[in-house]
C-alpha cells in the first residue's frame, strides 16, 4: 500500500530523443507527486511535481503525465540532453508528516 | 539560493561506536527530515521533525536513532552504536509547507 513502483532501473536515449520513466502506486491517500533528479555525489534536486487533480504538468522539456484512475503517472523529457544523464526517482506524499515514499529510480543516461 | 547543508560528506566508524551527522536547514523551514539510502537500494524516510518534536518515525528509525535540533539552526542525526548495515547514505531534507522538501547532499557513512 506504502509501495511507488518505478520502471524502467536503467534507460539509455539517444539525444534529442524523448526519455519516459513510469511510476505507478496503490495509496489514493497520495496527494503530491514529485519527481526528483539525482547527480552523482549529489542529494536529490526537486525537479518537477504534480498534484492528483491535474493530469498533465509541463516545465520546460520536462512533463509530468498523471492518471488518477489507472493510479499511475510518468516523466517525459523531450529533446533529451547528455546534461539529463541521472538517476529520476518518482515519490508521493503521504501522511499528516507528509513523508515522501520512493520509487527504485531510473539511471538514465543520454548518448551525445 | 539557500540551501540544505550537511556535514561531514564522509563519515567512517566502528561498528559500534556512535555517530552524529549535521544538518543545517534552510532558514524559514519549519519540517525537518532525515532519509537513508543503502547503495543500490530505495531511498527510506526514517524520522521527520515538526515544533522541536518526532512526527513521525519510522520502523528503521528504533532506540540507537536520535534526532536534536540544539540551537534553532543545527539538525542532527544520532545513531548510538553503529551497526554494518547502518552504512548509507543519509540525506536531510527540509520544508517550508511540509510539501515541496529540500535536501542536503548527503553524508556517506561506512561502518567498518
Amino acid at each position: 500500500q506504502q509501495q511507488v513502483k518505478q520502471s524502467p532501473q536503467s534507460l539509455i536515449v539517444q539525444k534529442g530523443g524523448i526519455s519516459i520513466i513510469n511510476c505507478a502506486y496503490e495509496n489514493t491517500a497520495f496527494d503530491y507527486f514529485p519527481w526528483y533528479q539525482q547527480f552523482p555525489g549529489k542529494g536529490p534536486a526537486l525537479l518537477i511535481a504534480i498534484r492528483p487533480d491535474v493530469s498533465e504538468k509541463k516545465e520546460g522539456r520536462f512533463t509530468i503525465s498523471f492518471n488518477k484512475s489507472a493510479k499511475q503517472f510518468s516523466l517525459h523529457i523531450m529533446d533529451s540532453q547528455p546534461g539529463d544523464s541521472a538517476t529520476y526517482f518518482c515519490a508521493a506524499l503521504a501522511g499528516n508528516n507528509r513523508k515522501l515514499i520512493w520509487g527504485l529510480g531510473t539511471s538514465l543516461a543520454v548518448n551525445p | 539560493e539557500p540551501e540544505v547543508t550537511q556535514t561531514p560528506s564522509h563519515q567512517v566508524t566502528q561498528m559500534g561506536q556512535e555517530v552524529i551527522l549535521r544538518c543545517v536547514p534552510i532558514s524559514n523551514h519549519l519540517y525537518f527530515y532525515w532519509y537513508r539510502q543503502i547503495l543500490g537500494q530505495k531511498v527510506e524516510f526514517l524520522v521527520s521533525f515538526y515544533n522541536n518534536e518526532i512526527s513521525e518515525k519510522s520502523e528503521i528509525f528504533d532506540d540507537q536513532f536520535s534526532v536534536e535540533r540544539p540551537d534553532g539552526s543545527n539538525f542532527t542525526l544520532k545513531i548510538r552504536s553503529t551497526k554494518l548495515e547502518d552504512s548509507a547514505m543519509y540525506f536531510c531534507a527540509s520544508s517550508v509547507d511540509s510539501s515541496i522538501q529540500y535536501f542536503g547532499a548527503g553524508t556517506r557513512l561506512s561502518v567498518l
